[in-house]
């Protein structure tokens, strides 16, 4: 499978727990985006990466949220001292920078699912 | 700020009939991408169909088509012969900044009834 993978898929924490999520982006893709969805809502954006670089935090990302994409390849996404708030989906999406630029697909993983107890 | 609106929470069809889902969006950008992507349930987001807003060509899919309003602001999805595994969460997103981040509206939920 060489779409977008996203691990763990289901993550049940209780409150004030660190959590780490992974996304692997589609190889050639060099623009990796992260977004949280809540029940019934469209998704909103929390950062992107173009290569290894961090290009934009929402300000929703706040200042428990860490994300990093090491060697530009693979990207995490840590949450600290979770709330009960942060229940969501969290969404990873990539894209290449190349062609339409800004207006290219993103491909999307298939999300993790995160509880706060 | 830079928003997408749409208005319809819920929408049914018959199969093989045709719906129209909407969208308004507003933006002081002159140059953006607009999209429609589908979620079906428990599945990943897909997308359906883009429009470049520099192009005043309607983007067509197959069965999917757009009908782009730039003076209005609207970018209405239309289902052609309408299938079951169209029923979905279908969503309006707009790309206004270089770095290419969507911003998705609320959501229509379509369910495709046989």
């Amino acid at each position: 499978d060489t779409g977008v993978s996203q691990n763990p898929r289901h993550k049940i924490t209780k409150r004030g727990q660190n959590v780490t999520f992974r996304c692997d982006p589609i190889s050639e893709h060099n623009r990796l985006y992260w977004y949280r969805q809540t029940l019934g809502q469209g998704p909103e954006f929390l950062t992107y990466f173009q290569n290894e670089a961090q290009l934009e935090k929402s300000r929703l990302l706040s200042d428990r949220f860490s994300a990093e994409r090491p060697k530009g390849s693979f990207s995490t996404l840590e949450i600290q001292r979770t709330e009960q708030g942060d229940s969501a989906m969290y969404l990873c999406a990539s894209s290449s920078s190349i062609g339409e630029g800004r207006g290219n697909e993103q491909f999307f993983g298939p999300g993790t699912r995160l509880t706060v107890l | 700020a830079q928003t997408v609106t749409q208005s319809q929470p819920e929408m049914s069809v018959q199969e093989a009939e045709t719906v129209t889902l909407s969208c308004t969006y507003d933006t002081s950008e002159s140059n953006y991408y607009l999209f429609w992507y589908k979620q079906p349930p428990s599945r990943q987001m897909i997308l359906v169909i883009r429009q470049e807003a520099y192009k005043q060509q309607n983007a067509t899919e197959n069965r999917f088509s757009v009908n782009f309003q730039k003076a209005a602001k609207s970018f209405s999805l239309k289902i052609s012969d309408s299938q079951l595994g169209d029923t979905a969460m279908y969503f309006c997103a707009s790309i206004y900044n270089q770095g290419g981040k969507l911003i998705f509206g609320q959501g229509t939920e379509l369910s495709v009834k046989p």
